[in-house]
């Protein structure tokens, strides 16, 4: 299993620019999330979805997209970046358990620079 | 604002000995879990005690949670040059099923030779 891949792992991107951090997991996991890592600031929720055609805002969901038209796919959209934007971002999936405790398996990240 | 906060920040030790972190949180939760970040990599899930659980086991990893406190401590016996990291203390913040979840600042663990 490939669990959850992130693509791209590196990007520069100049202010004003638009991109897509994809996302894919193949554990059919029903839910998704995005986070951001800042230094010192721990990794932050910006959009999460519990299945297919489902999302919702997180902590830091500003300036961010996304959309999950399969169960395997969450991409993040950036449609106008700015420099607050550079971080590393993360994906990750987890099943629905019977006991609603969600284990989640995690991307190994794409970093973000935005110029 | 993030529900855990964690301390210390940073831990310097010696391979052999034993490190203790510790979280905090806010609200309310069902479970909370501690994750490994190795550096440049994603996180990786170590373990999750319910809030019904004081204490829980896994090899080297002892951790334990007192929900009246609202805090959990993450105990490494034993330590390895390869547990350096940083440690993350992540819980559901009450929301059940969702797979949503909030993390603290984290702890930076350093293990010397």
């Amino acid at each position: 299993n490939a669990g959850v891949t992130q693509t791209p792992k590196f990007q520069v991107l100049k202010t004003g620019q638009s991109m897509t951090l994809q996302c894919a997991q193949d554990m059919n996991h029903e839910y998704m999330s995005w986070y951001r890592q800042d230094p010192g600031m721990g990794l932050r929720l910006i959009h999460y979805s519990v299945g297919a055609g489902i999302t919702d805002q997180g902590e830091v969901p500003n300036g961010y997209n996304v959309s999950r038209s399969t169960t395997e796919d969450f991409p993040l959209r950036l449609l106008s970046a700015a420099p607050s934007q550079t971080s590393v971002y993360f994906c990750a999936s987890s099943p629905r358990t019977a006991s609603g405790a969600n284990v989640l398996t995690f991307g190994a990240g794409s970093r973000l620079t935005v110029l | 604002s993030q529900q855990g906060e964690e301390d210390p920040q940073a831990l310097s030790i010696q391979e052999g000995e034993n490190a203790t972190m510790n979280c905090s949180y806010k609200t309310s939760i069902n479970n909370l879990q501690w994750y490994r970040q190795n550096s440049g990599r994603g996180l990786v899930h170590l373990i999750l005690i319910r809030s019904n659980e004081r204490e829980k086991h896994s090899g080297r990893l002892r951790v334990t949670l007192d929900t009246s406190k609202k805090s959990s401590s993450l105990l490494i016996t034993a330590s390895r040059a390869a547990d350096t990291a940083s440690y993350f203390c992540a819980t559901d913040a009450g929301s059940g099923n969702t797979g949503k979840l909030i993390f603290g600042q984290g702890t930076t663990l350093q293990v010397k030779p």
